[in-house]
């Protein structure tokens, strides 16, 4: 059973517009997420990342969101851009553990 | 971009035969990885090292072995391989172990087994 869960595949989103990707986790213990952008042929890239003991960390037009009681992090990409079009993944670890990674949610950014 | 080399990129192969993926890294980094990625699966961790030598299994271990014989190399075999190594296989590394540093992903090697 998968302890960190993207259940949205794939997410058109028009130029410009607000990209919200969605993340879900089992372990209530998880106390360090982050998201990485995976271009086709290309290898994850590191995006943003947020600890457990806050609830937002923002780089850019990234902010992460963390909401501990609800085990759910999002992503939100504000303004979309074309470039922004990529699959991401959420990764989730328990200090001392490695890394889990979600299944991935490919966004489309459409101009 | 972090110094990380794979090798091969690509490779087609035949059931049953062995299947070496090599990773080099130019940043000194301690902690290396090795990650399948598959649909819906995301990217899973086979073997990790925590130091030269010193090499551990992580969730999709079976089937595949490691070694680390200097900081810089990370080799990934496939004894026999099967169909379902199938695969999109990346090598990562992080100055930072068990999940509190950042991991820097290097380009990927896909294996086809026939």
């Amino acid at each position: 059973d998968q302890q960190v869960k993207q259940n949205s595949p794939s997410l058109s989103v028009q130029e410009g517009r607000i990209s919200i990707l969605n993340c879900d986790y089992t372990n209530s213990m998880f106390d360090y997420f982050l998201w990485y952008k995976k271009y086709p042929a290309e290898g994850p890239t590191f995006l943003i990342s947020i600890s457990s003991i806050k609830d937002k960390n923002e780089d850019g037009r990234f902010t992460v969101f963390l909401n501990k009681s609800a085990k759910h992090l999002s992503l939100h990409i504000v303004p979309s851009q074309p470039g922004d079009s990529a699959v991401y993944f959420c990764a989730a670890s328990l200090y001392g553990q490695n890394f889990v990674f979600g299944p991935g949610t490919r966004l489309s950014v459409l101009p | 971009d972090a110094g990380i080399t794979q090798s091969p990129r690509h490779k087609v192969t035949e059931t049953g035969t062995p299947v070496t993926l090599r990773c080099h890294q130019t940043e000194n980094h301690r902690y290396m990885y090795w990650y399948r990625q598959d649909p819906g699966h995301g990217l899973r961790l086979i073997h990790y090292s925590y130091g030269v030598k010193d090499t551990d299994k992580g969730e999709v271990s079976d089937g595949y072995s490691v070694s680390r014989s200097k900081t810089e190399d990370f080799l990934l075999t496939l004894e026999s391989a099967t169909s379902s190594q199938t695969s999109v296989y990346f090598c990562a590394i992080s100055e930072q172990g068990g999940g509190t540093g950042e991991l820097f992903f290097g380009e990927g090697s896909r294996l086809t087994v026939l």
